[in-house]
């Protein structure tokens, strides 16, 4: 059972490239989520999804699409990176309340 | 809008000394409270939940609504205490997840 994952796990971009971070778990749940983590911020979410085919914006969506084809995958895209997108980014898959975290992605955007 | 606050950035302590993680938060319903734990190189995991009313790893808090508090305690902090923490709220099951600032503790030796 290996939870939440995502990949990868470090990621250096240059500004105007487009990228996907990958999230899968393995957990059979509906409610999956991302967020980025930036010093002083805490943790904002960017988009949220309570079961496959439904998506919807959260905190601060700009930049960002998400896709839920499947209950396991939500994947992140990035469209055109942009230096303030640096960040750590992380996904979560939530039963009831209590949300399970992947490792995170290391994002940096040159 | 729920919201949720925690005034300090960091917190440093000496081993053995008490240790209170504040924690505010803004909801007119029935609120549903966390905190969550980093520790260095680790993924983030739920440290405690306010309806439970458990310890964990010699943490406790307790749901204050008169104050909307969720402040996190411990009464002798160790150095593998040091990590950062999150207060985090939600209205119910699968639903958004509202973190605070997260606030580093240092537990130093």
């Amino acid at each position: 059972n290996a939870g939440v994952t995502q990949t990868p796990k470090f990621q250096v971009l240059k500004t105007g490239q487009s990228m996907t971070l990958q999230c899968a778990q393995d957990m059979n749940h509906e409610y999956m989520s991302w967020y980025r983590q930036d010093p002083g911020m805490g943790l904002r979410l960017i988009h949220y999804s309570v079961g496959a085919g439904i998506t919807d914006q959260g905190e601060v969506p700009n930049g960002y699409n998400v896709s839920r084809s499947t209950t396991e995958d939500f994947p992140l895209r990035l469209l055109s990176a942009a230096p303030s997108q640096t960040s750590v980014y992380f996904c979560a898959s939530s039963w009831g309340t209590e949300a399970f975290f992947g490792q995170g992605t290391r994002l940096t955007v040159v | 809008a729920q919201r949720v606050t925690q005034p300090e950035k960091l917190l440093s302590v000496f081993k053995g000394a008490p240790v209170e993680l504040k924690c505010n938060y803004s909801y007119s319903g029935s609120p549903e409270l966390f905190w969550y734990v980093q520790y260095s190189r680790q993924r983030l995991q739920l440290l405690l939940r306010h309806i439970s009313r458990e310890s964990i790893k010699g943490f406790t808090a307790d749901l204050n609504k008169g104050e909307t508090s969720f402040h996190l305690k411990k009464p002798f902090a160790q150095e593998e205490d040091s990590a950062m923490y999150y207060c985090a709220h939600t209205s119910g099951a699968n639903s958004k997840l509202t973190f605070g600032k997260g606030i580093t503790l240092s537990v130093r030796p």
